[in-house]
Order: C-alpha cells, then sequence, then structure tokens
C-alpha cells in the first residue's frame, strides 16, 4: 500500500500563507489524498480531497474559502490563506487503498501547524 | 447535524477484552460504510477497521486482525468494535468515522470525538 509523508511540524505567522505537503510514494501518482484538520482536544474534520486536477468533490462542512488545495506528481498540497489563531491544528493526510491484501486507509503522520 | 459518539473506553489490562460503541444520528446510518481509526497519545491517526453499509463485508488492519471484530445494528444506528487480547501497543482514543456518499472509498467527512483505550497492568 501508499506510504504518506508529512513534514512533522510547520509555523506561519498570522495573515500570512502557509502550503502543507503531503506526498505518496513512488507508483501512486494517480491517488487522491483527503486531508484532515484536528484541532486541540477535538476529533479530526475533513477539509477536502486533492487529485493532481485539484479539489475533489465538496469542502468538509465549516471550511472557509482561506483553504484550498492543489496536488502535482507524488505532492498533494493544502494551501491556507489569510491564517487565523484558529488554523493552528494537527493536519493529516489520508489515502484509501483497495488492492492486494490491504483494503483500507492509510494515513501520513501528520503536521502540526503554529501560528506565530 | 450529523453525530457519531464512541463509548465503552477504559481501562483493561493486557490480555483482556472491551467493546467500544459508536451511536449514529443525524443520518440514514443503513446507507453508509464506518470506519475504526485510532490515534495513540502524541502520534498520528491509524485506520484499524471498516464495514460496509449491511455489515456484509468487514477489513481490519494488520495490527488487529483475528483480535478486533467490527459489526454494526442498523436498526439500533450503532457500530460496535469488539477487541480481545488486548496488548499495550493498542492503548489509544479510538475514532468511529463515516465514509462520504456511501462508498467504501469515500472521504471520512465525519468523525466522533473519541473514546479512550488504556491496555496497562
Amino acid at each position: 500500500q501508499p506510504v504518506l509523508t508529512q513534514p512533522p511540524s510547520a509555523s506561519a505567522s498570522l495573515g500570512a500563507s502557509v502550503t502543507l505537503n503531503c506526498t505518496l510514494s513512488s507508483g501512486y501518482s494517480n491517488y487522491k489524498v483527503d486531508w484532515y484538520q484536528q484541532r486541540p482536544g477535538k476529533g479530526p474534520r475533513f477539509v477536502m480531497r486533492v487529485g493532481t486536477g485539484g479539489i475533489v468533490g465538496s469542502k468538509g462542512d465549516g471550511i472557509p474559502d482561506r483553504f484550498s488545495v492543489s496536488g502535482s506528481g507524488l505532492n498533494r498540497y493544502l494551501t491556507i490563506k489569510n491564517i487565523q489563531e484558529e488554523d493552528e491544528s494537527d493536519y493529516h493526510c489520508g489515502a484509501d487503498h483497495g488492492s492486494g491484501s490491504y483494503f483500507g486507509e492509510v494515513f501520513g503522520g501528520g503536521t502540526k501547524l503554529t501560528v506565530l | 447535524e450529523v453525530q457519531l459518539v464512541e463509548s465503552g473506553g477504559g481501562l483493561v489490562q493486557p490480555g483482556g477484552s472491551l467493546r467500544l460503541s459508536c451511536a449514529a444520528s443525524g443520518f440514514t446510518f443503513s446507507n453508509y460504510w464506518i470506519h475504526w481509526v485510532r490515534q495513540a497519545p502524541g502520534k498520528g491517526l491509524v485506520w484499524v477497521s471498516r464495514i460496509n453499509s449491511d455489515g456484509s463485508s468487514t477489513s481490519y488492519a494488520d495490527s488487529v486482525k483475528g483480535r478486533f471484530t467490527i459489526s454494526r445494528d442498523n436498526a439500533k444506528n450503532t457500530l460496535y468494535l469488539q477487541m480481545n487480547s488486548l496488548r499495550v501497543e493498542d492503548t489509544a482514543l479510538y475514532y468511529c468515522a463515516r465514509a462520504e456518499g456511501g462508498f467504501s472509498y469515500g472521504s471520512l467527512d465525519y468523525w466522533g470525538q473519541g473514546t479512550l483505550v488504556t491496555v496497562s497492568s
């Protein structure tokens, strides 16, 4: 199954922009990836799905327009513009895999976003 | 409003058993695949298991295969996870999550708040 790699941490100043990256392992460039936001002490919240052509489907409930996605090759990006304090969260990427002996979700290790 | 509420977590000794429940409301439960995902303290998300809409198809992570059993009661709008032969490494917050659109490959569009399982002697 694919391996999803995320940098463990990122930071950005209030009002600035940041792009978070999720990299798929080789051979999985056609995979779509889901982004999830997890605020401290809360359950994950679906942000949106991304493929190489950009967003797939709709954003999750209440996700502001400041959040956008893009994809290229093995990379799937989540960009947050005009960062607010409430954006300080862990961001996880995940992908569905269904072949061979593995039928389920695969998650990256998560990126902790700090708002300065 | 879509809601998923987990319960049943607690402290259990290694080798013991526990049954988690996930009560669903605000949507037609019987139309959706549902997943269990866990998160060890301070760690990332790890997929555990999933079940199709009528309960006839299930799949598991290798780490829990043969020890955990996922099931559902659509009449009660409730998902279950029976956990046997528990290990210290099963200690985690356990979330249930709905797969969007009624598809196995749907995004996990709604999650519960989790129930904590601690395996320790």
